[in-house]
């Protein structure tokens, strides 16, 4: 089945080092995005990709950063994770820019000791 | 204020009850208008969408629109255990999704 997988599910980093988080998909989808949901919030969207064009949200801090090497992949890294981090990080994939139907991936639950 | 409003819950049902999610927003521009259900430790996944004003159906499911009090619902009918999820809106400008923070939703037998 074509799907968005996240990898790890899990994960527990300390208190500045760097974590990476990686998404890769089977939809061939053009956008890829990555969100933020701590507990019983919203998802927030850090930026996305159309193709490999970076698109970053205004308020989405420096600390935050993506990469997409190819189609199929795509990786969020922390560069020096603080407890407020701590959340969901959902990946998702789109066709196109905008487009209302957005297909997620599991998440991956981080955790900052 | 938040560009979308959603009650948190819980809401808790028993099984046959008819449900009503609601979520208000404050973007008039606005157009596209979605259901995700996320299931415990799963991403969410779209449940309906609707465009623009109007009422949409789909087994159980219903969606209704009313733009011009910027108003959103979703009924669903005789509720099943597995309908447990949190439910979350979803509204487009065609250039992000805006999510609401999900009501979280139990049916018990």
């Amino acid at each position: 089945d074509a799907m968005v997988i996240q990898n790890p599910r899990y994960q527990v980093t300390q208190f500045g080092k760097p974590v990476t988080l990686s998404c890769s998909q089977t939809l061939n989808h053009n956008v890829m995005y990555w969100y933020q949901q701590k507990s019983s919030q919203a998802p927030k969207l850090l930026f996305h990709y159309y193709d490999k064009d970076f698109n970053n949200e205004a308020d989405t801090p420096d600390n935050f950063q993506s990469r997409r090497p190819n189609t199929s992949f795509c990786f969020l890294d922390i560069r020096s994770p603080g407890l407020g981090d701590a959340a969901m990080y959902l990946c998702a994939t789109s066709r196109a820019e905008g487009a209302y139907e957005q297909y997620f991936g599991p998440g991956t639950r981080l955790t900052v000791t | 204020q938040k560009e979308v409003e959603q009650d948190p819950g819980p809401l808790s049902v028993p099984e046959g009850a008819i449900v009503s999610l609601n979520c208000t927003y404050s973007n008039s521009a606005f157009q596209y208008f979605m259901w995700y259900r996320q299931y415990s430790r799963k991403g969410p996944e779209l449940l309906m969408y609707t465009y623009s004003s109007g009422n949409k159906e789909d087994g159980r499911f219903t969606a209704q629109v009313d733009k011009s009090s910027k108003y959103i619902s979703l009924f669903i009918r005789d509720s099943q255990p597995s309908d447990s999820a949190t439910y979350l809106c979803a509204m487009s400008d065609y250039n992000k999704l805006i999510f609401g923070a999900g009501t979280r939703l139990a049916v018990h037998p």
